[in-house]
């Protein structure tokens, strides 16, 4: 079955620092790779995603993702953290021709002053 | 603002009522998704449209939800008789390619 792992509930990192999110998925096809950021009470807001060509990419707020197919991983990344980058971070997976995304638990990102 | 829109974005019911919520998509947004989330979870898969046509429904949609897009535009997610199990947040999604962008939800206390 298709399925996505985030094995850290928590991460903290200091302001400042660079923060990594990590995220596996199950091999099945060629999967694509998005990051969701959900601020409290707010719906998702997409960050990034792979779906094919460079394995790394990157998107909003200066956040990176890189894709290793043979670790099955896509971990997120950023150089230097921000206070205001604080939130539940979800990786999700698609696969071509099933359009519904599944997503991990989250890991909840705090970062500190 | 051109984002999904939902509405309401808070409701609160007792046991055994029916409830209903509406999506409004990107506008050029062919089609549109359904995902319930609970606290501590991701958000979980419950059904899609390509504009009108319901082409997947989730094993966790139950003969009492029901969910209709009838012009390809908005939609609307109907549970009946609910339960104190559905208390959630409800998603709606809208793409135009292969990016799901999120609206706000509409978050479910059933008492």
């Amino acid at each position: 079955a298709q399925s996505v792992a985030q094995p850290e509930d928590q991460v903290n990192v200091a302001e400042g620092n660079p923060l990594t999110v990590k995220c596996t998925y199950s091999v099945s096809g060629n999967p694509y790779l998005f990051w969701y950021v959900q601020y409290p009470n707010r719906g998702l807001q997409f960050l990034l995603k792979y779906i094919t060509g460079d394995n790394l990419v990157k998107g909003s707020y200066g956040f990176e993702a890189e894709f290793n197919k043979s670790q099955t991983s896509f971990h997120l990344k950023k150089p230097s953290a921000l206070v205001s980058d604080s939130a539940l971070y979800f990786c999700a997976v698609t696969y071509p021709n099933t359009d519904k995304l599944i997503f991990g638990t989250g890991t909840r990102l705090q970062v500190f002053p | 603002d051109t984002g999904v829109s939902q509405d309401p974005r808070h409701k609160i019911t007792k046991r055994g009522q029916n409830v209903t919520f509406r999506c409004d998509p990107i506008s050029e947004h062919n089609r549109l998704y359904w995902y319930r989330q609970t606290l501590g979870q991701g958000p979980e898969f419950l059904t899609y449209f390509q504009n009108e046509a319901q082409l997947e429904k989730s094993r966790l949609l139950s003969d009492r939800f029901s969910a209709e897009r009838p012009k390809g535009s908005f939609s609307t997610l109907e549970i009946q008789r609910t339960e104190q199990g559905d208390s959630a947040m409800y998603l709606c999604a809208s793409s135009g390619d292969d990016t799901q962008y999120f609206g706000p939800g509409t978050r479910l206390t059933v008492l």
